[in-house]
């Protein structure tokens, strides 16, 4: 079956734009999470849902940054006043688990964000 | 304490080589500690992962040892394959009570014909 999709797989945004990247889970999938993955790095926690609601939001880097998935399936995480910081390939990946009792994460692609 | 070191930071190796890659947390309440593999434009894909209730867990040509007393896990890839170059992450998590994945740094391995 299908994975998780991302898009835009790409991004290019001038400082000071708003940005809007989506995350499509693999079908069923009650939790979602989002990640940053700076240059070089390894990806780091920004968000996770369980179905609709938003159970942690404590890895989000400033109010500039926000989720959501309103009907628990999409989801999209929006950068207002992007920064040239926000630069880094932003992950989603979604797991048929719920919190407290472990099934395994499965990534998408990411989108690329490069701030200008 | 939540912090998950990860080395080296890159790593060549010779076809048919066994790579070592290392890992060390702090956090004694995690238990479960996975490695995914991932390549240039593409999401992290989970390789193998291992519970502290074993030593050492093999899946292919991919080994994991886990040292609960020194908290250190690492990563062997055995009889390695220009197919395997691509960056590899430790991460670790609580299976209970969290969902977060703490990741390394990342190893970025290459594997020469």
């Amino acid at each position: 079956g299908a994975g998780v999709s991302q898009s835009p797989r790409y991004k290019v945004a001038k400082r000071g734009q708003d940005v809007a990247l989506r995350c499509d889970p693999i079908s069923g999938h009650v939790s979602l999470f989002w990640y940053q993955q700076a240059l070089g790095q390894g990806p780091e926690f920004l968000t996770y849902f369980q179905n609709e609601a938003q159970l942690d939001k404590s890895g989000l880097p400033s109010d500039r940054f926000f989720a959501e998935r309103p009907e628990g399936s999409v989801s999209t995480l929006k950068i207002q006043r992007t920064q040239q910081e926000d630069s880094a390939v932003y992950l989603c990946a979604s797991s048929g688990g719920v919190q407290g009792v472990f099934y395994e994460q499965y990534f998408g692609p990411g989108t690329r964000l490069t701030v200008t | 304490q939540q912090q998950v070191k990860q080395s080296p930071q890159s790593l060549i190796v010779q076809k048919g080589g066994i790579p070592i890659i290392n890992c060390a947390y702090e956090n004694t309440a995690f238990d479960y500690f996975p490695w995914y593999q991932q390549f240039p434009g593409k999401g992290p894909a989970l390789l193998i992962a291992i519970r502290p209730d074993v030593s050492e867990k093999k899946e292919g040509r991919f080994t994991i040892s886990f040292n609960k007393s020194a908290k250190q896990f690492s990563l062997h890839i055995m009889d390695s394959q220009p197919g395997d170059s691509a960056t590899y992450f430790c991460a670790a998590k609580k299976v209970s009570g969290t969902y977060k994945y703490i990741f390394g740094t990342g190893t970025r391995l290459k594997v020469l014909a």
